[in-house]
């Protein structure tokens, strides 16, 4: 049974970056069906895709981040990672992991399997 | 950006009633379109995806049907484990992303 788990900081300070990592167990990120993703949901808010990842490493963000956002793949240990620069309290929020299984176009899917999610809270 | 637009945003309806959560595109998707339901302090869950492929182990209650903009997910007959938020996400085209959300209460 495929899981992903997200490990990384609960608070963040404003302007720092905000790193996260998903530990895909179950199943090999290896694989040229899917795709990585991260989504986050601030309180109250709608879902909010960040970007997708290739096992290749190619990267897919969303433009309301892409200046800010960076992925990677680590296949040695079947996990990926997020990086969010210069955070806000507007950062705020769960974060998702993802697994994506490819259709349409470059990092585009539908989210089939989610880790638990983890809150992190932007605050000094 | 393609922007999802539910309805209704709330509802509330009885066991054994038949629902129906609307979704509508802002610009035509085909059919790439998914449906989840989240439960409070939960990930989404995936439901239906291409419209209208119930993904494995969802009861058969579900289902979804549409294509181009507009978009609608029915459960046939309504049981208390069925509470939660609804929520329709395109991925045809990037950005993706999802409507805002129907939440669904049981009386």
């Amino acid at each position: 049974q495929l899981q992903l788990q997200e490990s990384g900081p609960g608070l963040v300070k404003p302007s720092e970056t905000l790193s996260l990592t998903c530990t895909v167990s179950g199943g090999s990120i290896s694989s040229d069906s899917y795709y990585w993703g991260w989504i986050r949901q601030p309180p109250g808010k709608r879902l909010e895709w960040i970007g997708s990842v290739y096992y290749s490493g190619s990267a897919y963000y969303n433009p309301s981040l892409k200046s800010r956002v960076s992925m990677s793949v680590d296949t040695s240990k079947n996990e990926f990672s997020l990086k969010l620069s210069s955070v806000t309290a507007a950062d705020t929020a769960v974060y998702y992991c993802a697994r994506l299984v490819a259709a349409a176009g470059l990092g585009l899917g539908r989210g089939d399997h989610w880790g638990q999610g983890t809150l992190v809270t932007v605050s000094s | 950006d393609t922007h999802m637009t539910q309805s209704p945003p709330t509802l509330s309806a009885s066991v054994g009633d038949r629902v129906t959560v609307a979704c509508r595109a802002s610009q035509t998707i085909g059919t790439y379109l998914a449906w989840y339901q989240q439960k409070p302090g939960r990930a989404p869950k995936l439901l239906i995806y291409k419209a209208s492929a119930l993904e494995g182990g969802v009861p058969s209650r579900f289902s979804g049907s549409g294509s181009g903009t507009d978009f609608t997910l029915t459960i046939s007959s309504l049981q208390p484990d069925d509470f939660g938020t609804y929520y329709c996400q395109q991925y045809n085209s990037h950005p993706l992303t999802f409507g805002g959300g129907t939440k669904v209460e049981i009386k």
